[in-house]
């Protein structure tokens, strides 16, 4: 099973910086690779699909990129309603499909 | 409105075996990959099941033997049964919508997967006595 580990655990920024997210696979899953966002009492919506490939809906100041092995989800300028917790869920050889175990980005 | 309802969690337990339901409108089940992810307090998301829209069905290691899904076509309905239920299998459960197209190049089936990108509310499931 791939394993994938997001860091930080935690992120603590101040509106309008920039937040950087990373995920890490433990073998390459190509660009497989989807992001959410988890608000409170909410549950996840699809930010990032196939590694940097927003959705309708999805702001451009979120941005995606990496492949093998290596992710990172990006926040050019963190708005209010961005503070949540993030997942990586890869999708190579799936399934089964498996999730990171989270980074929750805070108001600093 | 395309949209997932779940329903049927509740306290059980240890032991013990409880049948999860989960109703869709606006798509039809059947032509669609379905999952079950569930969220222990506090902790992330853990993909738990999913049923293929040719009926094929997978589950996580961690429930294997335990948990069965299946879906009922006439009813439009998704369900996880879950059986010698543990208190590690305590969590928020969700169903959801895996959406992937296809297309075939010679002979050969090329899948497109775009995420799960519809949720329901999620039910939740305490195992404890």
């Amino acid at each position: 099973e791939i394993v994938m580990t997001q860091s930080p655990a935690t992120l603590s920024v101040s509106p309008g910086e920039r937040a950087t997210l990373s995920c890490r696979a433990s073998q390459s899953v190509g660009r497989n690779v989807v992001w959410y966002q988890q608000k409170p009492g909410q549950t996840p919506r699809v930010l990032i699909y196939s590694a940097s490939t927003r959705p309708a809906g999805t702001p451009d100041r979120f941005s995606g990129s990496g492949s093998g092995t290596d992710f990172t989800l990006t926040i050019s300028s963190l708005q209010s309603e961005d503070f949540a917790v993030y997942y990586c869920q890869q999708y190579n050889n799936w399934p089964p499909w498996t999730f990171g175990q989270g980074t929750k980005v805070e108001i600093k | 409105e395309v949209q997932l309802v779940a329903s049927g969690g509740g306290l059980i337990q240890p032991g013990g075996s409880l049948r999860l339901l989960c109703a869709a409108s606006g798509f039809t089940v059947n032509t669609h990959y379905m999952t079950w992810v569930r969220q222990a307090p506090g902790k992330g998301l853990e993909w738990v099941s999913v049923m293929y829209s040719d009926g094929s069905t997978y589950y996580a290691d961690s429930v294997k033997g335990r948990f069965t899904i299946s879906r009922d076509n006439s009813k439009n309905t998704l369900s996880l049964q879950m059986n010698s239920l543990r208190a590690e299998d305590t969590a928020v459960y969700y169903c959801a919508r895996d959406l992937i197209s296809n297309s075939v190049i010679g002979t050969t089936n090329y899948y497109y997967y775009y995420g799960m990108d519809v949720w329901g509310q999620g039910t939740t499931v305490t195992v404890s006595s």
